[in-house]
């Protein structure tokens, strides 16, 4: 079974509108992180966000959030004020702490365009 | 500071080439990661190590050999590659101490590799 399911390929979003990336994740591990990273074409895999399995409260970092349900065992990435520099893949990733150790678990991806 | 550098940016080689790869951070970080990322992919993971010592080897062909010469230091030696190794070649980094839920991993800007 996967470990990260991200089931939107591609998104668009309109420049200054709010856009939320879908991820889910399966784990029987209690204790887990969650991780979203953001890779232009460039290539750089660049970390926004992170939710631990405990956390009670939604992660922020300036305009992105994380909707965090973890009965439905969901990260979806939130990102507000959409800017033409968010055009990029994102990726949804895992780490289960007593399971897998070092070992990242990472969705298939979402590649956002943002139109002028 | 959250940097990571690799070294080079680009490499073309032919198939009977050695070539190397080479990854560096100062943050303190003990674990130390190579992955392997075709287009429109998420990255595979290849080699973890963690505190100088090779802890997880995803059943990579030997035609790649890591080495961790220091804590700060990773590098990637390339043998008899075949073309379907063309690929980005990203490296990471991560604390590995304490509490692993928030472990979070810091990539580099990755060498892509063309082999001829």
């Amino acid at each position: 079974a996967q470990k990260i399911t991200q089931t939107q390929p591609g998104m668009f979003v309109q420049e200054k509108e709010a856009v939320t990336l879908d991820c889910t994740y399966d784990t029987s591990d209690p204790s887990y992180g969650l991780f979203w990273y953001k890779q232009p074409s460039s290539g750089e895999m660049i970390f926004l966000i992170y939710q631990g399995s405990y956390d009670q409260q939604n992660a922020t970092e300036g305009r992105y959030s994380l909707n965090f349900q973890k009965a439905r065992k969901s990260a979806n990435l939130v990102i507000s004020a959409s800017q033409l520099g968010d055009s990029a893949m994102y990726f949804c990733a895992m780490r289960e702490v007593l399971f897998t150790g070092n070992q990242f678990y990472f969705g298939t991806g979402t590649s956002l365009t943002v139109i002028p | 500071d959250t940097e990571v550098t690799q070294t080079p940016k680009h490499l073309v080689m032919g198939m009977t080439n050695k070539k190397s790869l080479k990854c560096e951070q100062h943050m303190g970080h003990r674990a130390m990661y190579w992955y392997k990322q075709k287009a429109k992919k998420p990255p595979e993971l290849m080699f973890v190590y963690s505190y100088e010592k090779l802890s997880i080897n995803e059943s990579v062909p030997s035609r790649f050999s890591p080495e961790c010469p220091n804590s700060s230091l990773l590098n990637l030696h390339l043998h008899a590659l075949q073309p379907e190794d063309s690929a980005l070649y990203l490296c990471a980094s991560s604390q590995d101490r304490g509490d692993r839920i928030t472990d979070t991993q810091y990539f580099g800007p990755g060498t892509r590799l063309t082999v001829l």
